[in-house]
């Protein structure tokens, strides 16, 4: 099993629709997640951070957290064209804040 | 503005060369990251530091070496052990909280 998981892509949806994309983790001492995002070519940049359980919203975007579950969740109101891009969760396997680990990463393209 | 600066952009090796790509960051952050990105991959680390002079070997170290005389500075090296170098290569840091931040990357390939 791999350590961060991420649901396959590419997902397509339509403008103004809700993106849905998942993460899952098999260390349980994960304590620190993250969502980041990547233009095609570019360097990822941190989007969303969630620590305890439950939702975290920022603007469009929603972090979900569920712990016992190891499942971490991020929802895109609204999606725009200038979502698309490939997702990358990303989790701290240690308590510590370094060691962190990426998913593969989900490539949603958003259609005008 | 303060941000982290990896060069060149684009690198070209010649096969049994040695290259260095250069990471340099006024975060002021202590910890500093190399990690390597395929085509349609997630990211491996190669190596990290937390300290100055200390650096740990990551999930692909092979082929690589790295040192860490400043805290600002992070160089790291692909050496001719490294029979497969071509891929996308980001240079992070981080503090105690908010994740890691990103250069721009270099893109390195084997002619």
């Amino acid at each position: 099993q791999k350590e961060v998981e991420q649901n396959s892509g590419p997902l397509s949806v339509p403008e103004g629709a809700i993106a849905s994309l998942n993460c899952t983790y098999s260390d349980r001492v994960s304590q620190s997640f993250f969502w980041y995002r990547q233009y095609s070519g570019k360097s990822p940049e941190l989007i969303m951070s969630i620590y305890s359980n439950g939702d975290k919203e920022d603007g469009r975007f929603t972090a979900q957290l569920n712990k016992a579950s190891q499942y971490v969740s991020l929802l895109i109101r609204d999606s725009q064209p200038s979502d698309s891009a490939t997702y990358l969760c990303a989790v701290n396997r240690e308590t510590s804040y370094d060691k962190v680990i990426f998913g593969p990463g989900t490539s949603l393209s958003v259609i005008p | 503005d303060g941000g982290i600066t990896q060069s060149p952009k684009y690198l070209f090796r010649k096969e049994g060369q040695n290259v260095t790509l250069s990471c340099e960051q006024n975060l002021n952050h202590d910890a500093m990251y190399w990690y390597r990105q395929d085509p349609g991959q997630g990211l491996r680390l190669i190596y990290y530091s937390q300290i100055v002079n200390d650096f740990q070997k990551g999930d692909i170290a092979e082929g690589y070496s790295v040192s860490r005389e400043k805290k600002e500075s992070f160089p790291l090296t692909v050496t001719s052990a490294q029979k497969n170098p071509t891929a996308f290569y980001l240079c992070a840091s981080s503090g105690l909280i908010y994740g890691y931040t990103f250069g721009s990357g270099t893109r390195l390939t084997v002619v």
